[in-house]
């Protein structure tokens, strides 16, 4: 299963933008990346997905490289209510089935 | 439309004890799973299904039961529960198709303590 890597924590000045990378080198080329959110102890919220292209929604935006072996997840004016654990996922395949596996996240702390 | 709903949302169990942590989904999604989540830790999958009837195990299995008679229910049992059970349990949903991705949708979770 195609695992990722983050770094366990970041902090980012209110009303900067706030990169988080992620690291997911075994990525196969069916898998998309997820990114989702936990405030916290609530359930986590999806922020944005993709799968080659570079995505943009109203919360986030998503850069993917060209290998696919990583990406960044980027929050363009980060506020105080951006703090919160952010997990990098991919949807792993496994005997025609699928599940999601979620590792430790990166803790963003937006500084005031 | 009540998207992911478990009960209770707390429960103190003492060693030994049964109990089963409920979950409802009615967006009809093929895909449920259940997750643990220890103080200051990130998400571990305990067990899946992609449809009724069918269930299989996730990262951290041991202990746990699961079945699924019906697309809405996914329900996880805890045989004899232990003080390394006390966690937080989420459950999730999403279609199981793939095209175009989908995203998982989180009940609120379920603060369970084993004394």
């Amino acid at each position: 299963d195609a695992k990722t890597t983050q770094p366990p924590s970041m902090d980012c000045a209110e009303g900067r933008a706030a990169n988080l990378p992620c690291n997911h080198s075994t990525i196969s080329g069916n898998e998309y990346v997820y990114w989702y959110r936990q405030i916290h102890s609530q359930g986590p919220q999806y922020i944005i997905h993709g799968l080659k292209n570079n995505e943009t929604n109203e919360m986030a935006s998503l850069i993917i490289t060209e290998d696919r072996k990583s990406s960044t997840l980027i929050l363009p004016h980060a506020t105080l209510r951006d703090t919160a654990v952010y997990y990098c996922i991919v949807r792993a395949p496994t005997s025609g089935t699928y599940k999601y596996i979620f590792g430790t996240g990166t803790r963003l702390k937006v500084l005031a | 439309n009540a998207g992911v709903t478990q009960t209770p949302k707390f429960q103190v169990l003492k060693t030994g004890q049964s109990m089963t942590l409920q979950c409802a989904q009615d967006m009809n999604h093929e895909y449920m799973s259940w997750y643990r989540q220890d103080p200051g830790m990130g998400l571990r999958l305990i067990h899946y299904s992609v449809g009724a009837g069918i269930t299989d195990q996730g990262e951290v299995p041991n202990g746990y039961n699961v079945s699924r008679s019906t697309t809405e229910d996914f329900p996880l049992r805890l045989l004899s529960a232990a003080p390394s059970q006390t966690s937080v349990y989420f459950c999730a949903s999403s279609p199981a198709r793939i095209i175009g991705g989908n995203t998982i949708y989180f009940g609120e979770g379920s603060w369970l303590t084993v004394v």
